[in-house]
């Protein structure tokens, strides 16, 4: 049973689109929400989190949109550049808890 | 800022092989952890320790093993590697539990033949 849910694998949007990585998730219990951005050959990166007191997280180009009812998530990207092509991880957790249970991934594509 | 660096960056052995990869932070963070990456499949969480000597199984931990002698390594064994164990493996570190940034490293990728 995956806990977290990426429901695209991949992703293609043409630079200058807004992309949208959509995510859901099984425990009401998860209370912390980061997303993660990989590049090839590198580690995951932290890029923007959300707590779930909140529904709007922003930072720059990035926002996360959240609903804690229907227990989803996604995270826009504006004006998509092809520097943002990597693969979004979102990832949960929730309070008193050292794991963090990630979603499968989905790889963007921002063509240029 | 700091960094967390992960040797061998290639690792390839033999099935049945007993194998070590290695973990350094000097983040000075007190917790660290393994993750294992395939592809299409996300992460998941092999071992973690919160300080020095202490040692937490995740969801994947059978067929590993793991030790923290000092606080900026994190050591993890692969007892005895099998064919379907081709992956990125990646160690990661934080100040705290898991609602705060967790910091990874750049993997070590296995290969065993």
């Amino acid at each position: 049973q995956q806990q977290v849910r990426q429901s695209s694998q991949s992703l293609t949007v043409w630079e200058g689109e807004t992309a949208i990585l959509n995510c859901s998730y099984e425990n009401s219990a998860f209370d912390y929400f980061p997303w993660y951005q990989q590049f090839p050959g590198e580690g995951p990166a932290l890029l923007i989190a959300i707590r779930s007191v909140s529904d709007k997280k922003e930072d720059g180009r990035f926002t996360i949109f959240f609903n804690k009812r229907e227990k989803n998530l996604s995270l826009h990207i504006k004006d998509s550049q092809p520097g943002d092509s990597a693969t979004y991880f979102c990832a949960a957790s929730m309070t008193g808890s050292w794991q963090l249970i990630f979603g499968s991934g989905t790889q963007l594509t921002v063509m240029p | 800022g700091g960094i967390i660096t992960q040797t061998p960056k290639f690792l390839i052995g033999q099935e049945g092989q007993k194998l070590t990869l290695k973990c350094q932070q000097n983040f000075n963070h007190d917790t660290m952890y393994w993750y294992r990456q395939d592809s299409g499949k996300g992460l998941r969480l092999i071992y973690y320790s919160i300080t020095e000597n202490d040692l937490q199984k995740g969801d994947l931990s059978e067929g590993y093993d793991a030790s923290r002698e000092k606080k900026s390594s994190f050591s993890l064994t692969v007892t005895s590697a099998q064919k379907n164990e081709m992956a990125v493996f990646l160690c990661a570190s934080s100040i705290g539990q898991s609602n705060t940034e967790v910091f990874f490293g750049k993997g070590t990728r296995l290969t065993v033949v």
